[in-house]
């Protein structure tokens, strides 16, 4: 069965330093989001792609944070610099093209991230 | 603005028995909603959706209900089991809005053994 790949699973980084994560959605899923998850809490979106645009990045903190899906497949979120207030789980997700009617996300394991 | 929540973030019930687990929606046009599954170090997965033309929907032991006059859905396991144990989080999905999630704060279930 098809998975949403995420790497690393675990991060740990010092604040003030530049951390990345990567996510391999399900093949042929044009629709990719990337989620933040604190602990306790539902997961937030933070950026979402159709293809390699961004379609919504209104919750994308964009002075520290940046997204990119360069060929439409795979994407990277990068943090520069990390704060402490960004420690959570990193949710990966992609679905079927909106245009198909398909809503259904798969979400990768994520990745935990702690700043010290 | 708008929101999605559990009424209560834990419940635990005895292994056999059904489990109950509410949720409630601010905006009244909300019209898709899906439950999710998140075992812990996992991801969401997910469970049943629900549109607002049902107020009832099953699957395999699980059965969602919908009711728009209160604005409230539950999701109801029957016969629940050990490896039912994980948080569940209700979400609305704006499929109008790019399909994004809007996701509540999540109940954690315990079953004993």
């Amino acid at each position: 069965e098809a998975e949403v790949a995420q790497s690393p699973r675990y991060k740990i980084t010092e604040k003030s330093q530049a951390v990345a994560f990567w996510c391999d959605p399900i093949s042929g899923h044009a629709t990719l989001y990337w989620y933040r998850q604190i602990l306790g809490q539902g997961p937030e979106l933070l950026v979402q792609f159709q293809d390699e645009s961004v379609v919504d990045d209104s919750q994308l903190p964009k002075d520290r944070f940046s997204a990119e899906r360069l060929k439409g497949v795979d994407s990277t979120l990068k943090i520069q610099p990390a704060e402490l207030g960004d420690s959570a789980m990193y949710l990966c997700a992609s679905s079927h093209s909106l245009d198909r009617g398909s809503y259904e996300q798969y979400f990768g394991p994520g990745t935990r991230l702690t700043v010290t | 603005g708008e929101s999605v929540g559990l009424h209560l973030p834990t419940l635990s019930v005895q292994e056999g028995d059904n489990s109950i687990i509410n949720c409630a929606y601010s905006n009244s046009a909300s019209d898709y909603f899906i439950w999710y599954k998140q075992e812990s170090g996992k991801g969401p997965q997910f469970i049943i959706d629900i549109r607002s033309n049902m107020d009832k929907r099953q699957g395999q032991r699980v059965t969602v209900l919908l009711n728009k006059t209160v604005k409230h859905l539950s999701l109801q396991i029957a016969a629940t089991q050990p490896g039912d144990s994980a948080v569940y989080f209700c979400a609305e999905n704006k499929y109008n809005q790019g399909g994004k999630l809007i996701f509540g704060q999540g109940t954690e279930l315990s079953v004993k053994p």
